[in-house]
């Protein structure tokens, strides 16, 4: 198995540019879940799907962000317009149907906006 | 509501010497417990958990927990670390009723000395 698959590993921009993150899931994996992780907050829960539906989005910054699962196999996370302050390392992970089961993390993607 | 409280924030210890990672939760019903590690530059990746059974549980690099439910921790220990362990670990819970939901604890840094 390939694990959790995120893409692009490394972003860019400028700020006020979009930015689009990517992550395809584990097959079979029924809940997928975004965190962002900097030095000064730690480890951060944007939002949650279980079954394609977002079901916990509180850990959402502001309007700015917004996150979607069109299937079961794929998720983007999207910054408009991206702002210096959102540079980060920006984790997919998702998890089977079992109750209690383990997170599988991807790579992640390190964000940098100038 | 569910909190996961990780008191040292950096843990600096010699090679080969016993270490121990403190780790309390709070939560109103039982939960699922685990740890995780993030090695540098990597995503996080499940160390241990604890479901039900044996309260004290093992990975497989030497690490142990212990769930003790009358203090409601679960610290991490391993009796002689090596260089190689350098790296966050988090402690993190899962709710019986929530299903998904996993609340991380704030992470604490292990540094190893040579």
């Amino acid at each position: 198995d390939a694990g959790v698959i995120q893409s692009p590993r490394h972003e860019v921009t400028e700020m006020g540019q979009e930015v689009t993150l990517r992550c395809k899931p584990i097959s079979g994996h029924n809940s997928l879940f975004w965190y962002r992780q900097t030095m000064m907050r730690g480890l951060e829960l944007l939002i949650y799907f279980n079954n394609n539906v977002p079901i916990d989005d509180s850990g959402m910054p502001e309007d700015r962000f917004s996150a979607k699962m069109p299937n079961a196999s794929f998720s983007t996370l999207k910054i408009q317009p991206s702002e210096p302050r959102d540079s980060a390392v920006y984790f997919c992970a998702s998890s089977p149907p079992a109750s209690g089961s383990e997170q599988f993390f991807g790579p992640g993607t390190r964000l940098t906006v100038l | 509501a569910q909190s996961v409280t990780q008191l040292d924030s950096q843990v600096p210890v010699f090679e080969e010497a016993p270490v121990e990672l403190r780790c309390n939760y709070s939560s109103s019903v039982s939960v699922y417990l685990f740890w995780y590690v993030q090695y540098p530059n990597q995503g996080l990746q499940l160390l241990l958990k604890y479901l039900s059974g044996s309260t004290l549980v093992e990975s497989i690099n030497g690490f142990e927990a212990e769930f003790n439910k009358s203090q409601t921790s679960f610290h991490l220990r391993k009796p002689s670390v090596h260089i190689s362990d350098t790296a966050e670990y988090f402690c993190a819970v899962i709710q019986y009723s929530s299903a998904s939901k996993i609340i991380f604890g704030s992470g604490t840094r292990l540094s190893i000395r040579p």
